[in-house]
């Protein structure tokens, strides 16, 4: 167990709809970052935040956007969305800013759109 | 785009076998690269990072190298188990923060 806690583990949702997916990293991580596995894509990099604010950003589509809380959970909102949406969704979690730290993943959200 | 590759993309060895795979990257803007283990079902697992020209790592019987001056990093497992059948992915780092994932090697260990 990472300590890094994704919710839900399943969402299976319709083309045009939007979703939420929710991530708690470790206690005492500062970052949490976004990544989005495809069929026949590897991980791909969607957002960081670190401690509140916007750090990097990635291959993230206009239609998604993130955020992270005082209390440092993040969510990360999905709309408008696509049959190709359908992707594993990982959160990750460091301690800080993250480029010289091991990152911690969740298990991911599978998102399923139809 | 960068552009982060790494080789083989699949690997078939038997048990006791020791073996190694290649990570390639921009040698321009280096900041840290990093190796992660992936096993089926599971989320990634961070196994390195590593940061300087020459660093080296080890873990038990998996160790790293990287070169960044040509723009490599190579992963070995001495005597492979079946239990580090996985995909080994690395993640390239520049100082903006952004990570660039490779496809990663998947390497099956078999009894």
């Amino acid at each position: 167990d990472s300590g890094v806690t994704q919710t839900p583990k399943h969402l299976i949702t319709a083309t045009g709809q939007r979703v939420t997916l929710r991530c708690s990293p470790r206690s005492g991580d500062l970052s949490v970052y976004w990544y989005q596995q495809s069929l026949d894509q590897g991980l791909q990099f969607l957002i960081q935040y670190y401690n509140g604010e916007e750090r990097a950003k990635g291959n993230i589509l206009e239609r998604f956007s993130a955020q992270q809380f005082p209390d440092l959970h993040s969510e990360l909102n999905l709309s408008s969305l696509e049959l190709g949406d359908s992707a594993l969704y990982f959160c990750a979690s460091s301690p800080m800013t993250g480029e010289f730290e091991k990152l911690f993943f969740g298990s991911g959200t599978q998102l399923s759109v139809l | 785009i960068l552009n982060v590759e790494q080789s083989p993309q699949s690997l078939h060895v038997q048990e006791g076998d020791s073996t190694n795979f290649t990570c390639s990257f921009p040698s321009s803007n280096f900041y840290a690269l990093h190796w992660y283990r992936w096993e089926t079902a599971k989320s990634p697992e961070a196994l390195f990072v590593m940061t300087l020209n020459g660093d080296e790592k080890k873990k038990g019987r998996i160790s790293a190298t990287l070169n960044t001056k040509e723009g490599y990093s190579y992963l070995y497992i001495k005597g492979s188990q079946p239990e580090d059948s996985a995909t080994y992915l690395c993640a390239f780092n520049t100082n903006a923060g952004k990570s660039t994932f490779g496809d990663g090697t998947t390497l099956t260990v078999k009894p």
